[in-house]
């Protein structure tokens, strides 16, 4: 069966440093991968998806940005995170035509 | 260009009660539709999609949702809650020639009390 890896589960980086979140899926391949913020108080935001290694679409201009290195593995990160950066991040991966699976997500505090 | 509505941002409501969760959306194209699950500090778990046929569909958990295309809502229902569904719920499309790209609502907080 498939599953998804997502780590770390919580994360407190101070404003200005980098940021690395990864995200990989086993049990299946050439998965489309997502990544999705979850801010407070609001519904999820798609940042970024990849149908492939190294293709890379973004939805929405901010300060991250997202790799796919390998057919199952999907990394977001920032050169220099922002207060506005803090939310819960979710990977998800999906087949065509299929529904969402979703990580357990990553807790990003700024201070 | 889609988008989702939930007309309800918080749903109290006693256990064993019915539960209605309402999901309005707009597409200029035929979709996808979805309801997910999220508990505390965890990711999103699917309850029920409809992909086509029929526009009742049954999902885990006794939930169940009605596609009417006419009124493009999605309603989501349960005749009888327990406390362990307090949750908060996520009504979501997808257009249909990008399946995995979806498109969520604010989402519902369900709280259900003894």
């Amino acid at each position: 069966s498939q599953t998804i890896h997502q780590w770390p589960a919580t994360l407190v980086q101070p404003v200005g440093s980098p940021l690395s979140l990864e995200c990989t899926v086993e049990g299946t391949s050439n998965p489309n991968l997502y990544w999705y913020r979850q801010a407070a108080g609001r519904g999820l935001q798609l940042l970024f998806y990849s149908v492939g290694i190294g293709q890379i679409s973004s939805e929405v201009p901010q300060n991250l940005s997202a790799s796919r290195p390998q057919d199952r593995q999907f990394i977001l990160s920032s050169k220099k995170l922002l207060l506005s950066d803090s939310g819960f991040y979710l990977c998800a991966w999906s087949l065509t035509n299929s529904p969402l699976h979703f990580g357990n997500g990553t807790r990003l505090t700024v201070t | 260009a889609q988008s989702v509505t939930q007309l309800d941002s918080q749903v109290p409501v006693f256990e064993e009660a019915p539960v209605e969760l309402r999901c309005n959306y707009s597409s200029s194209v035929s979709v996808y539709l979805f309801w997910y699950v999220q508990y505390p500090n965890q990711g999103l778990q699917l309850l029920l999609k409809y992909l086509s046929g029929s526009t009742l569909v049954k999902g885990i958990n006794g939930f169940e949702a009605e596609f009417n295309k006419s009124q493009t809502s999605f309603h989501l229902r349960k005749p009888s809650v327990h406390i362990s569904d307090t949750a908060e719920y996520f009504c979501a499309v997808a257009p249909r020639n990008q399946g995995g790209k979806l498109i969520f609502g604010q989402g519902t907080e369900l709280s259900v009390k003894p």
